[in-house]
C-alpha cells in the first residue's frame, strides 16, 4: 500500500498546453508540498500546504496553481506548458511535532516526469 | 539567502572503503538535519537523521554534526556497490513556516 502516490508517473505534451498532476497520502500527515528537481538533479521547492492552507509558495510562476481539497490531497495544474516546465515533480508529506515545528522527515511520491516538446 | 552547500561529486570510492559526504549551511539557527538517498530514476528516502552535536550511528552509517561549524557530514562503512547514489543533505528550520531546504546533492560512486 503506497503511502505518497502520484499519478501520472510520465506525461509527455506541447508547449502550450495544459496538464494537472495529482497526489495523494495515507499516512495521517498534515504537510504536503510539490518539489521540482530539473536535470541537474537540483531539489527545489515549490509549495507547501498545512492541512489544506498554502504555507510556503515559492517565487512559481502563476501558470502553476496547487489545490488540496483535503489534507491527505494536493494535486498541482499547470497551464501554458513551456520547454523549461520538464523537470521531475515530486509530491511529498511530513507531519509536525506536537509543537508544531516541521520534522523533517519527508516522504516522497515516485515522481511525475513531465516532458513539454 | 539560506544555503545548504554539498560537493556535487562525483565521488569515487573502492568497495569496502569508508565514504564521507559533507554538507554545510547557512543559517545558524536551523533545528535538524537529514540525510536523503536518492537512486537514478527514483524518489529520495530518508536513510539518517541527527538533532544534536555529535555523532549518530544506524548501521554502517553515521551521521555527524557540528553546529558551531555548522557543518554536517555522512559517513558510509563498508562501502558497497548498492550505495552508488546520490545523497542529498536536508536543513529544517527553526520557523516552522519557513522551508526545509535541499543541498544539490552528491553523486557517490562506488567502484567494486
Amino acid at each position: 500500500d503506497t503511502a505518497v502516490s502520484q499519478t501520472p508517473k510520465y506525461l509527455v505534451t506541447q508547449m502550450g498546453n495544459d496538464k494537472s498532476i495529482k497526489c495523494e497520502q495515507n499516512l495521517g500527515h498534515d504537510t504536503m508540498y510539490w518539489y521540482k528537481q530539473d536535470s541537474k538533479k537540483f531539489l527545489k521547492i515549490m509549495f507547501s500546504y498545512n492541512n489544506k492552507e498554502l504555507i510556503i509558495n515559492e517565487t512559481v510562476p502563476n501558470r502553476f496553481s496547487p489545490k488540496s481539497p483535503d489534507k491527505a490531497h494536493l494535486n498541482l495544474h499547470i497551464n501554458s506548458l513551456e520547454l523549461g516546465d520538464s523537470a521531475v515533480y515530486f509530491c511529498a508529506s511530513s507531519q509536525v511535532d506536537s509543537w508544531g515545528d516541521h520534522t523533517g522527515e519527508l516522504f516522497f511520491g515516485e515522481g511525475s516526469r513531465l516532458t513539454v516538446l | 539567502q539560506k544555503e545548504v552547500e554539498q560537493n556535487s561529486g562525483p565521488l569515487s570510492v573502492p568497495e569496502g572503503a569508508i565514504a564521507s559526504l559533507n554538507c554545510t549551511y547557512s543559517d545558524r539557527v536551523s533545528q535538524s538535519f537529514f540525510w536523503y538517498r536518492q537512486y537514478s530514476g527514483k524518489s529520495p528516502e530518508l536513510i539518517m537523521s541527527i538533532y544534536s552535536n555529535g555523532d549518530k550511528e544506524d548501521g554502517r552509517f553515521t551521521a555527524q554534526l557540528n553546529k558551531a561549524s555548522q557543518y554536517v557530514s555522512l559517513l558510509i562503512r563498508d562501502s558497497q556497490p548498492s550505495d552508488s547514489a546520490t545523497y542529498l543533505c536536508a536543513v529544517t528550520p527553526l520557523n516552522r513556516d519557513d522551508k526545509i531546504i535541499f543541498g544539490k546533492g552528491t553523486r557517490l560512486h562506488i567502484l567494486p
